[in-house]
This record gives C-alpha cells, sequence and structure tokens, in this order.
C-alpha cells in the first residue's frame, strides 16, 4: 500500500507554545488529507479535511485558528497546535487518499504523533 | 444520524476464530473499511467492501450486506498478535469515513 509519513512522532512541549505536525504522502500525490485526534480508549474523531490549495475545512467544534492546517503541495500538509495547553495533549493522526490509485476511496493513515503537553 | 455499533471487548483463544460484527448507520454509503489498531499506533488497513458478499484475504476475511447496514471481520488461526483493536469504519455519501470505537480483541494463550 501507500505509505504516509507523519513526523514527529512524539512531542512534549510547554503550555503556551506552539507545535508543527508534518503529513507527507511519499509514493502518492494526495488531494485531500484528514487530520484527526483520538483519545485514549476513544474513536478517532476527524478535526479537519485539508485540501491542496485551498481552506481547510474543519468539522463542528474544532477551532480553526488554534488548530491550523496548510496543504501545500499534493503531498505535503501540516497541522501546527497553536498556544497548546494540556488539554490539547492527545493522538493526531493524518490519513491521505491516493487519487491515483486503483480504489480512489482508501485512505493510507500516518504513524501518528503523541503530544504531551506540560 | 450516523451510527456504528459494534461489541466494546472480545476474547478469544490463540488458534481459535472469532467474528466481529459491526452495524451501521449512514447517510449513504460508498463502501465499508476493516482497521486494525494497536495501542499507542494508527490504525492499519485490513479490508475494503463496496459490494454485498465475502472478501477473504488470507487468515482475514470481511462480509458485508448493504440492505441490513452489516458487516462482519472473521479473524482465522488466531496470533497473539491479533491483540489489538478493530474498527469498521463506513463511507458516507461525502465520502468520509464515519468511525466507532471499536472492539478491542483480547487474545489469550
Amino acid at each position: 500500500g501507500a505509505v504516509v509519513s507523519q513526523h514527529p512522532s512524539w512531542v512534549i512541549c510547554k503550555s503556551g507554545t506552539s507545535v508543527k505536525i508534518e503529513c507527507r504522502s511519499l509514493d502518492f500525490q494526495a488531494t485531500t488529507m484528514f487530520w484527526y485526534r483520538q483519545f485514549p480508549k476513544q474513536s478517532l474523531m476527524l478535526m479537519a479535511t485539508s485540501n491542496e490549495g485551498s481552506k481547510a475545512t474543519y468539522e463542528q467544534g474544532v477551532e480553526k485558528d488554534k488548530f491550523l492546517i496548510n496543504h501545500a503541495s499534493l503531498t505535503l500538509s501540516t497541522l501546527t497546535v497553536t498556544s497548546a495547553h494540556p488539554e490539547d495533549s492527545s493522538f493526531y493522526i493524518c490519513s491521505a487518499r491516493d487519487i491515483g490509485g486503483s480504489d480512489a476511496t482508501e485512505a493510507f493513515f500516518g504513524q501518528g504523533t503523541r503530544l504531551t503537553v506540560v | 444520524g450516523q451510527n456504528i455499533d459494534q461489541p466494546t471487548e472480545m476474547t478469544a483463544t490463540e488458534g481459535a476464530i472469532v467474528q466481529i460484527n459491526c452495524t451501521y448507520q449512514t447517510s449513504g454509503f460508498n463502501g465499508l473499511f476493516w482497521y486494525q489498531q494497536h495501542a499507542g499506533e494508527a490504525p492499519t488497513f485490513l479490508s475494503y467492501n463496496v459490494l454485498d458478499g465475502l472478501e477473504e484475504k488470507g487468515r482475514f476475511s470481511s462480509f458485508l450486506s448493504r440492505s441490513k447496514g452489516y458487516s462482519y471481520l472473521l479473524l482465522k488461526e488466531l496470533q497473539m498478535k491479533d491483540s489489538a483493536s478493530y474498527l469498521c469504519a463506513p463511507l458516507d455519501s461525502n465520502y468520509q469515513l464515519i468511525w466507532g470505537a471499536g472492539t478491542k480483541l483480547i487474545i489469550k494463550p
């Protein structure tokens, strides 16, 4: 299957600072990338849908000014958690669709980023 | 509304067979995925069904009945490494994945 690389795998930051998470599709082009967060023992929650060259679409209840998403190319999307607080500590996962794949509906996931805000 | 219903937890014995059921209600339907997720890791793809019937892939098989809003994942010859959460995720009319909380599968020796 296609490869999605997410970086960093884990990060610890101080409260009030910003953290950037990168999501790259390594061997395919992705016009659409998705950002999820997952709290322990809970389901994946879609935060936003990122479309290359346009503004991201945020889910209800997700602050777009706090979670900045940039999708500047067909292989890279970034999520920046601004002014992070301890309640932002979570597992963040990106996924991307291979627009050129035999099954364009399949989404491939990055490895996830464990964010801890202290 | 959109809803996914899976058992919260299941226990099975190494070498045995287990079936994880999933019922769903979505706004439109464009297929259904099964993912495996080990604790602390991202989900990994297992199967995709868009037509009714059984799809077999090695030790794992997935079944879909669109009229009943029902799917199951069948795992054979269970191994200890199969201990994980299994997520049933249908695609709605907007091709968005709808996630439930998943089924935690515990394999015992």
